[in-house]
């Protein structure tokens, strides 16, 4: 089956550093994506990942291990308009060789002045 | 920049009526769209995968008869709540695949505004 963890809530202060943490269970991975969702609104992609490694896009970046099922979103230099829900999602290949995009739970990002 | 055009944004409706929702690529052709339902401060729930010109695939638990999807053009794709009720009472969000410019071409999910759906 397959299985996306999150946290379910984080606080931290303007300016700081989090790290929001992603643990993944799929049968036929194929790629982690992140998302930013605000309240009411449609989520908003932030970064993709598919091999192992650290990518950086500005004050966000993405890690991967596929090894450990397991992924992070860092955000720096956090501003108040960061405060959203960020959703881990799972790129999964069926086994008639369709994709689905599964998503995680969501961690609720509270970013406090 | 791609955009999926979602209508409507709020709607709602008597208990027993159908609700149409329209997803529209705007600037290029998706063949597969995504349909999701959100629970308030819950994720996104994949409900069914539209395929233009074929039939929908349904996740697990989702009734084919309730949640009726048509892909009938490269552009759009339909979600129809039929006989609706207070429990159908969602967010409902449509998405389409847009491959990333760049290096890394993958498919990535571009999301419409979400529907809203209230059910009195």
């Amino acid at each position: 089956g397959q299985n996306i963890d999150q946290p379910t809530e984080m606080t931290a202060t303007e300016g700081a550093i989090v790290q929001i943490n992603c643990t993944y269970q799929t049968s036929g991975f194929n790629g982690l994506f992140w998302y930013q969702q605000h309240a009411g609104e449609a989520p908003t992609f932030l970064s993709y990942n598919v091999l192992d490694g650290l990518e950086e896009k500005g004050r966000f970046s993405s890690f991967l291990s596929r090894s450990k099922g397991y992924s992070y979103l860092l955000l720096k230099e956090l501003q108040m308009k960061d405060s959203a829900s960020y959703l881990c999602a799972v790129r999964d290949q069926t086994t008639s060789g369709t994709y689905k995009y599964i998503f995680g739970t969501g961690t609720r990002l509270k970013v406090l002045a | 920049g791609a955009v999926v055009s979602q209508h409507p944004s709020w709607v709602i409706c008597k208990s027993g009526t159908s609700v149409k929702i329209e997803c529209r690529s705007l600037d290029f052709q998706a063949t597969t769209m995504f349909w999701y339902r959100q629970f308030p401060k819950q994720s996104l729930m994949l409900m069914a995968t539209s395929n233009e010109g074929s039939k929908a695939t349904y996740e697990q638990g989702v009734e084919k008869d309730k949640f009726l999807i048509n892909h009938a053009s490269l552009t759009l794709s339909t979600l129809t709540v039929t006989s609706a009720h207070p429990e159908d009472s969602s967010f409902y969000i449509c998405s389409a695949r847009m491959r990333l410019a760049g290096g890394s071409g993958a498919n990535v999910l571009t999301f419409g505004a979400g529907s809203r759906l209230t059910v009195l």
